[in-house]
Formats: C-alpha cells, sequence, structure tokens
C-alpha cells in the first residue's frame, strides 16, 4: 500500500534557528514528490516537485531534497512569516494523477 | 484571479439533507480533484476527473457523488448528509505538463448536525 509519513507532528524554533521536515514513503513507483504550504483556514499552496533521487529544488528560505526513501524539507534561518503546516505528497504509478498526502508538519517560528 | 474558487464557504447541514458543492477553475486544467480534511488523517481523496465528462473514485468515495459536465466545473454532491462527512472540502485541480503541482482552492467548511 502506498503510504506517506511526515515527522515530526508539530515543530517550534526560535526565529533563525534552522532546521528539517522529513517526509518517508512506500510506493509501487514514484512519479513525483510534492511539497505544499497551508496557513490556517487555506487551501494548500504548491511550493516543489522532486522526481528523482538527489534532486534539490530551492525557493527562498526553503531547500527540498528527495532521497529513494525520503524526502527533506530544510528550513534556513526561519522568520515568524514560515510558520505554517507543511504537506508533503506523492504521486504514484498505481494511482494514476491523484495524489497521496502525508498528515503535515505544523511549524510555528518565534520572533 | 486566475485559480480554482469553491462555493459555498460555510454551510450546516441537518443529517439527512443533501446539497452541491461546486468547484470552478479558469486556468483551462484538464484534471479535478475533490478532497477532504479532517484533524489527524491529513488530505483524503474522494473522486477526481482526467477530463470533460470523466469521473472516478478516490480512497473515500462512500456517500459522494460527483460530475464533471463542463470542463471547468467539477461538482460534488452528497445526497443524504451524516455526522461523518462534517469536514472541510478542498477542490483543486492541474494541467497536463509542468511541474503537476495542484491548484487548490479555499475549502468549504461544512457541518452536519
Amino acid at each position: 500500500e502506498d503510504q506517506v509519513t511526515q515527522s515530526p507532528e508539530a515543530l517550534r524554533l526560535q526565529e533563525g534557528e534552522s532546521s528539517s521536515l522529513n517526509c518517508s514513503y512506500t510506493v509501487s513507483g514514484l512519479r513525483g514528490l510534492f511539497w505544499y504550504r497551508q496557513d490556517p483556514g487555506k487551501g494548500p499552496e504548491f511550493l516543489f516537485t522532486l522526481y528523482s533521487a538527489g534532486e534539490e529544488k530551492e525557493k527562498e528560505r526553503l531547500k527540498a531534497t528527495l532521497t529513494k526513501k525520503e524526502s527533506f524539507l530544510h528550513i534556513t534561518a526561519p522568520k515568524p512569516e514560515d510558520s505554517a503546516t507543511y504537506l508533503c505528497a506523492v504521486q504514484a504509478d498505481q494511482a494514476g494523477t491523484a495524489l497521496i498526502f502525508g498528515k503535515g508538519t505544523t511549524l510555528s517560528v518565534s520572533s | 484571479n486566475a485559480g480554482v474558487t469553491q462555493t459555498p464557504k460555510f454551510r450546516v447541514l441537518k443529517t439527512g439533507q443533501s446539497m452541491t458543492l461546486l468547484c470552478a477553475q479558469d486556468m483551462n486544467h484538464e484534471y479535478m480533484y475533490w478532497y477532504r480534511q479532517d484533524p489527524g488523517m491529513g488530505l483524503r481523496l474522494i473522486h477526481y476527473s482526467v477530463g470533460e465528462g470523466t469521473t472516478a473514485k478516490g480512497e473515500v468515495p462512500d456517500g459522494y457523488n460527483v460530475s464533471r459536465l463542463k470542463k471547468q466545473n467539477f461538482l460534488l454532491g452528497l445526497e443524504s448528509a451524516a455526522p461523518s462527512q462534517t469536514s472541510v472540502y478542498f477542490c483543486a485541480s492541474r494541467g497536463r505538463g509542468g511541474d503537476y503541482g495542484y491548484t487548490f482552492g479555499s475549502g468549504t467548511r461544512l457541518t452536519v448536525v
């Protein structure tokens, strides 16, 4: 069964304190791994897509990396506005175009 | 602004009532999806469509029906609402090619009492 697990469930950081969020997955065949940001009361907002092991993508203070079993979302020198829930999702060979989501990591950054 | 629009944003239903949630996108996307989001459960796929006139079941389809009569619209229906259908419903769409990232609507918060 295709599965996505995110850890930790919640993470509290001080402004400027770098850290990483983990997304581990088991799928029959990975077509793509996606990261989204979700603010309270809003829909998820697309951040990155990664397709193959070794691939990396960056956007401002965020950097996503991918291995054959997991992905990391590295947050460098976070600011309070980075506080949100970060969702990981995979597109598997047998799932067509649909994404399978993890439960998310809720990040809180305090000043 | 281009994007995905969901209506209504909030709704309270009594058990047994029916309703339709509307999703409209103006990006000419082929694929559209309905997810529900519950605390501790994450986003779960209800139904999806790979093109006008087509629909398919997702992970949790029971109690819901969908229709895609026009490419830009994807309707989610609840024929007889149950308290277990209390949730936040998100519609998403994506086009062919590119990074395949979904564009999500802002959600419909549904409470069934």
